[in-house]
């Protein structure tokens, strides 16, 4: 099985800050890396595909960049309502893995 | 509106069996792959399951397979999750969803809101 592995775990950050969140795979996986957000006792919502494509209507300041193994989600300057936890998926091979999210704090 | 809306979910002892259901509507159900997606309050998410839009392939998670049996009736626009031999870490919010597809890229783009199985003696 492929393994996702992000990081940080967690973040504190600031309304207004640019966010960078890590995601490494074990082995290559082309662009086929997918970005989620989940919000407390909410199910996930799609935020990126293929690495870099925004999924409709999904605010512009996300965007997601990276291929092979190492991949990149950006929040370009972070909203109150983007609290919430991240996950990575790849969709190269099953079973589908996911990373183990990171949790963006208020700080 | 595209929705999926699970139901099926309870508690029961280990052991047990249980049928979660899903029901569509919005879009051409037929069309479309489907999963099914875990996760323990607190945790992270695990893909479970997938079926093909015409029901003829499948895969599982090692941690289901021989267990767990995901099927549909694109007559009734319904996915289906059959849970056999249901283990105390089977407990979990189960999501069904959408497979999207763009050229050869595949993704998650729709959810449910989730039904809850507890599984406890």
């Amino acid at each position: 099985d492929i393994q996702m592995t992000q990081s940080p775990s967690s973040l504190s950050a600031s309304v207004g800050d640019r966010v960078t969140i890590t995601c490494r795979a074990s082995q290559s996986i082309s662009s086929h890396l997918n970005w989620y957000q989940q919000k407390p006792g909410k199910a996930p919502n799609l935020l990126i595909y293929s690495a870099s494509s925004l999924q409709s209507g999904v605010p512009l300041r996300f965007s997601g960049s990276g291929s092979g193994t190492d991949f990149t989600l950006t929040i370009s300057s972070l909203q109150p309502e983007d609290f919430a936890t991240y996950y990575c998926q790849q969709s190269y091979s099953t079973p589908w893995t996911f990373g183990q999210g990171t949790k963006v704090e208020i700080k | 509106e595209v929705q999926l809306v699970e139901s099926g979910g309870g508690l029961l002892q280990p052991g047990g069996s249980l049928r979660l259901s899903c029901a569509a509507s919005g879009f051409t159900f037929s069309s479309y792959w489907m999963h099914w997606v875990r996760q323990v309050p607190g945790k992270g998410l695990v893909w479970v399951s997938r079926i093909n839009s015409d029901g003829s392939s499948t895969s599982y998670a090692d941690s289901v397979k021989g267990r767990f049996t995901i099927s549909r009736d694109n007559a009734k626009n319904t996915l289906y999750l059959q849970m056999n031999s249901l283990r105390a870490e089977d407990t979990a919010v189960y999501y069904c969803v959408r497979n999207g597809l763009s050229y050869y890229y595949y993704y998650m783009d729709v959810w449910g809101k989730g039904t809850t199985v507890t599984v406890s003696s």
